[in-house]
């Protein structure tokens, strides 16, 4: 199967300052990779996803990378504010519809 | 519309009871999916359905058993509940061809 390593496992930054995450996948079958943003005790919720034909995507303050290459994509937020505090888990979908998630990131942006 | 709903919201179990969590969705999505969520290891993959009468195992499906009888309704069972089954359950339903996911708001499983 899938397997997705993410990195780092928390995370503070400033008010203001970017705060990057990264992720690994082992399978090159792997076509879609979504990150989600989830808040405490609430759902995760989609906030921006990359498909294997692309290699950056951008979204107001937060961007996704992928290098197919490598076998990375990282979820970049730039001018981070105190509601960007979340758990923040990185997916890849390989073919057969089945999703791996990385095992979270916890980010905190002080005021 | 309600989106994806699940019931209960809480639940505490004996270890050996059993219980079925309840997911329903209004978005006439082919796809249903079960995770559960422990700390420090994010979300993994019980059973998935990819469309009404069908199921398929996923990472960790030994304890649980599912049925998605009508479309809109996804089940998933607990024989024989163990402390081990103590999580956060999501269910989600998946559409388009990478299928997009839209996860319920969840159940917490106590076992004791």
């Amino acid at each position: 199967g899938e397997n997705v390593e993410q990195h780092p496992s928390t995370l503070s930054v400033q008010e203001g300052d970017s705060a990057v995450i990264k992720c690994t996948y082992s399978d090159s079958a792997s076509n879609y990779f979504p990150w989600y943003k989830q808040e405490l005790g609430k759902r995760p919720q989609l906030i921006i996803d990359i498909r294997s034909n692309v290699g950056e995507k951008k979204d107001q303050r937060i961007a996704v990378t992928l290098n197919k290459t490598a076998k990375h994509f990282s979820l970049h937020i730039t001018e981070t504010q105190p509601e960007d505090s979340a758990v923040y888990f990185c997916a890849a979908r390989r073919t057969g519809n089945q999703f791996y998630f990385g095992t979270g990131t916890s980010l905190t942006v002080i005021p | 519309n309600a989106g994806v709903t699940q019931t209960p919201k809480f639940r505490v179990l004996k270890t050996g009871q059993s219980m079925t969590l309840l997911c329903a969705q209004d978005m006439n999505h082919e796809y249903m999916y079960w995770y559960r969520q422990d700390p420090g290891m994010g979300l993994r993959l019980i059973h998935y359905s990819v469309g009404e009468g069908t199921t398929a195992k996923g990472e960790v499906p030994d304890g649980y058993n599912v049925s998605r009888l009508k479309k809109q309704n996804f089940l998933l069972g607990l024989e024989s509940a163990a402390p081990s089954q103590t999580s956060v359950y999501f269910c989600a339903t998946g559409t388009g061809f990478y299928n997009e996911q839209f996860f319920g708001p969840g159940t917490r499983l106590t076992v004791l």
